[in-house]
This record gives C-alpha cells, sequence and structure tokens, in this order.
C-alpha cells in the first residue's frame, strides 16, 4: 500500500465554521506533512510531523491547527477561515524527515465562502 | 532559506527530449526531488539526488550538481501524457531538517 489518503476531497465552508481536514497513510511512515497549493502555484509547506511530534510549523495563522493522533493519522483542524484559505490542502508522508520521498495525497480542496 | 529557480514554461513535441534545468541556493541540502503534477492532482515522485551525477529511471534521468546548486530533469521519448508541471524541491538538513521547498514547477507542453 503507497498510498496516502485524503478526506474530504472537497470541502465548502463559511467563515465561522470548524471543520477538519484528514489524512491517513499505512505505509510506516515517521514523517507527516501538511502543505497548501493555490492555483498554478507550488505546494507551500505548513507543517511537518516527526514521530507524531509537530517540528515544524511554518508560521502559519492559529487558525489552521494540525493534530497528528497516532503514526498514521493527520488532521488539520480549521476555524474563521478567510476567502485567501482557498486552496488544495496536500497531506504527504516519508519514511522521516531526511529519509526517503514524499508521498502525496490527492488532497481536499477547500472553498472558504 | 532558499531559492529554487526553473523555466516557467516548455514546449516539445512528442518522440523528443526535453531537459528542464533548476537552480537552487540553500542553507543546508539534503537531497533534491523531482515531481510530476498533472492538473488539479497531487504531485507524483519522479527522482531523487542526494550525491552528485545522474540518476536513470526509464525515460526520466535527473542530474546533480551540488557544487554549482544545479539539477536538470531529462525526459526522451515524450509522449502526450508526460505534458504536465514537474516541479524542482529541496530538502533542506542541518537544523531545517524535514523543510521540503518547491519550485515554481515548469508546464510541459507535448504536442503531437
Amino acid at each position: 500500500d503507497t498510498e496516502v489518503t485524503q478526506t474530504p476531497k472537497h470541502l465548502v465552508m463559511g467563515m465561522t465554521n470548524k471543520k477538519s481536514l484528514k489524512c491517513e497513510q499505512h505505509m510506516g511512515h515517521r514523517a507527516m506533512y501538511w502543505y497548501k497549493q493555490k492555483a498554478k502555484k507550488p505546494p507551500e509547506l505548513m507543517f511537518v510531523y516527526s514521530y507524531e511530534k509537530l517540528s515544524i510549523n511554518e508560521s502559519v495563522p492559529s487558525r489552521f491547527s494540525p493534530e497528528c493522533p497516532n503514526s498514521s493519522l493527520l488532521n488539520l483542524h480549521l476555524h474563521a477561515l478567510q476567502p485567501e484559505d482557498s486552496a488544495l490542502y496536500l497531506c504527504a508522508s516519508s519514511q522521516g524527515t531526511n529519509t526517503g520521498e514524499l508521498f502525496f495525497g490527492e488532497g481536499s480542496r477547500l472553498t472558504v465562502l | 532559506g532558499q531559492n529554487i529557480d526553473q523555466p516557467t514554461e516548455m514546449t516539445a513535441t512528442e518522440g523528443a527530449i526535453v531537459q528542464i534545468n533548476c537552480t537552487y541556493q540553500t542553507s543546508g541540502f539534503n537531497g533534491l526531488f523531482w515531481y510530476q503534477q498533472h492538473a488539479g492532482e497531487a504531485p507524483t515522485f519522479l527522482s531523487y539526488n542526494v550525491l552528485d551525477g545522474l540518476e536513470e529511471k526509464g525515460r526520466f534521468s535527473s542530474f546533480l550538481s551540488r557544487s554549482k546548486g544545479y539539477s536538470y530533469l531529462l525526459l526522451k521519448e515524450l509522449q502526450m501524457k508526460d505534458s504536465a508541471s514537474y516541479l524542482c524541491a529541496v530538502r533542506e538538513g542541518g537544523s531545517t531538517l524535514g523543510r521540503l521547498y518547491f519550485g515554481r514547477g515548469t508546464q510541459l507542453t507535448v504536442w503531437p
């Protein structure tokens, strides 16, 4: 199994809503990532988890809150988002933070109204 | 920090060879990756270089020169399905271990 699974594939939310994006991998990878990608732009790193601990936060606003409940799961909790937060949110995993390539999920396309 | 530069667009014809260049400047280096991304899809891993030289994988090859901060992706026997964005990405080492930064991507169009 070389898949990273993300749900939901599409999400529309208002600025006052609270929602969560979910990511799952069963490759035994110990590093997991959240990236944000706007149209025609490269993915931008948001968070890195290593062995279930947050190791990197790229100065992401607190309205985005990551969580790693166990080694296979990664969540991104969303609250009080802005329309400019609309983007494709990509989850990825790798063997470690300095080993192996990143495997990406298909992403969750978020629209904030 | 990092600074990754690659051309915005390239075009080529079916059956041809194309080379996509990438230059980078980074504080600490722990590998260079090439990804392919079709519109609306996730990036797919193509190749990885951490030492100088050429890595070959079927129709795709990637080259790295760490002293020059330079890499290229070579695509041979181009097919229509190779039309996609090709992303160069650099993994930083040292205190910023774990950061993988992407260049803006090169949109390749393959014509029949």
